[in-house]
């Protein structure tokens, strides 16, 4: 079975400060890569994602990932949080022949005003 | 608005007695799906539908049933719930499940077994 992994599963930054969250995926093929983030008591919303071409996505709220096909790797970064950040953020991945999305178990960010 | 609707979004019921939460979604998308979430432990899936009358098992299929009778709606059964299936759940919905696409999910629903 495929697996996605995020490793920092409780990060608390001071706003301003940078941000960089892992993810980690074990499939050998094409894949598609997302990043999710669930507010309090919210759905889960797109960050950004990634489907081919420039392995530096950008996304909204000044978020982006850079995808390392060598590494298996999908991070998030973020250069200045803000305390609106707060919330849990999942990384997933389509592994298209398996028609089924892979979710990490996610990472909670506490941005402290 | 593009949106998948899940109800209720809070239910608290009791061991045994059946339930079902709908999902509906209005982007004529083909694929549907039902993951679980608890802490620590992410999203997993519960069931998936490739299309209508097409369903199949995700993760963790069992104490649940699904149908899709129509494209737009797919309902989650719980047809005795247990305690261990108090948990937040979320409906998704994406064009076709493959490739370049990406997943649009319900509100959720918080369901608690007692």
């Amino acid at each position: 079975a495929q697996s996605v992994s995020q490793h920092n599963h409780h990060v608390i930054l001071s706003e301003a400060a940078s941000l960089e969250l892992g993810c980690n995926y074990s499939y050998g093929g094409t894949v598609n890569l997302f990043w999710y983030v669930q507010y309090p008591g919210q759905h889960l919303q797109l960050l950004l994602k990634y489907f081919s071409g420039d392995p530096l996505v950008k996304g909204i709220k000044g978020f982006e990932a850079e995808f390392i096909k060598s590494k298996f790797s999908f991070n998030l970064r973020k250069p200045s949080v803000q305390w609106s950040d707060t919330a849990e953020y999942f990384c997933a991945v389509n592994a298209g022949n398996f028609n089924k999305f892979y979710f990490g178990s996610g990472t909670k960010l506490n941005v402290k005003p | 608005e593009a949106q998948v609707t899940q109800n209720p979004r809070y239910l608290i019921t009791v061991t045994g007695k059946k339930l079902t939460v709908t999902c509906s979604q209005n982007m004529n998308h083909e694929y549907m799906s039902w993951y679980r979430q608890d802490p620590g432990l992410g999203l997993r899936q519960i069931y998936y539908s490739m299309n209508v009358e097409v369903t199949d098992k995700g993760d963790v299929p069992e104490g649940y049933k699904v149908s899709r009778k129509e494209k737009r709606n797919f309902p989650l059964i719980l047809e005795s719930p247990s305690p261990n299936q108090t948990s937040l759940y979320f409906c998704a919905s994406s064009f076709n499940g493959g490739l370049n696409t990406e997943a649009f999910f319900g509100q959720g629903t918080r369901l608690t077994v007692v």
